[in-house]
């Protein structure tokens, strides 16, 4: 099936800058990603998604960033805070198609 | 507005038995899909259901199953248990809107353990 991957399994941030999650996706049919943060005894938590119409898009401290040529997206986080450590997913879907492809994860720590 | 509520959150079987899970959508979600998370193969899609309709299919074998009702809560149902599906279960709802592809939602999942 398709692949989504993650280049990072683990990435480590001081509290205050900023982290960058990458994943690669391999499916170019794919045009809905979604990026999930996924804490410790929880249920993944929509963060963000954006549409292959869209290289960019913007919410609350976060930032989506898609790149169709190389299949890449990657998620930015500004002035993290530990409350941001969690593991995070890249998923991939075929618009009307509704069947998600998760990336393996990346796990974020913060340190204070 | 509540969000997706799935039950029991804990269980525990032993192999060759049948399991079965249960998830209620947010409301006014008629979506639900249901994903399997494991350590090793992370997040992998199971099944989807849409106006009590199987929508689409992962690539697991016949021993899982699932079934939505006409207010749109889900089961899924896993039979002759085996080791293996040991995992955390993920059931996820989304409108969608019409037939195509709208954000899900998760709920906190049940993590099952076979012995």
């Amino acid at each position: 099936g398709e692949s989504v991957g993650l280049h990072l399994p683990t990435l480590s941030v001081q509290e205050g800058d900023n982290s960058i999650i990458n994943c690669a996706y391999s499916n170019s049919a794919s045009d809905y990603f979604i990026w999930y943060k996924q804490e410790s005894g929880k249920g993944p938590q929509f963060i963000i998604d954006i549409r292959s119409n869209m290289d960019k898009r913007q919410g609350q401290r976060v930032t989506v960033l898609l790149n169709k040529t190389v299949k890449h997206l990657s998620l930015q986080i500004a002035a993290t805070q530990p409350g941001d450590s969690a593991v995070y997913f890249c998923a991939e879907t075929r618009y009307n198609f509704n069947k998600f492809y998760f990336g393996s994860g990346t796990k974020l720590n913060v340190k204070p | 507005k509540a969000g997706v509520t799935q039950t029991p959150r804990y269980l525990i079987k032993t192999r060759g038995q049948q399991v079965t899970l249960s998830c209620s959508p947010i409301s006014g979600h008629r979506s639900v899909s249901w994903y399997q998370q494991t350590p090793g193969q992370g997040l992998q899609f199971l099944f989807e259901y849409f106006s009590e309709t199987q929508r689409n299919k992962g690539n697991f074998p016949g021993r899982f199953s699932g079934r939505q009702f006409s207010n749109s809560r889900s089961e899924m149902n896993v039979s002759t248990l085996e080791l293996g599906d040991s995992a955390l279960y993920l059931c996820a709802s989304s409108l969608p809107i019409a037939a195509g592809t709208d954000t899900q939602y998760f709920g906190p999942g049940t993590r099952l353990t076979v012995l």
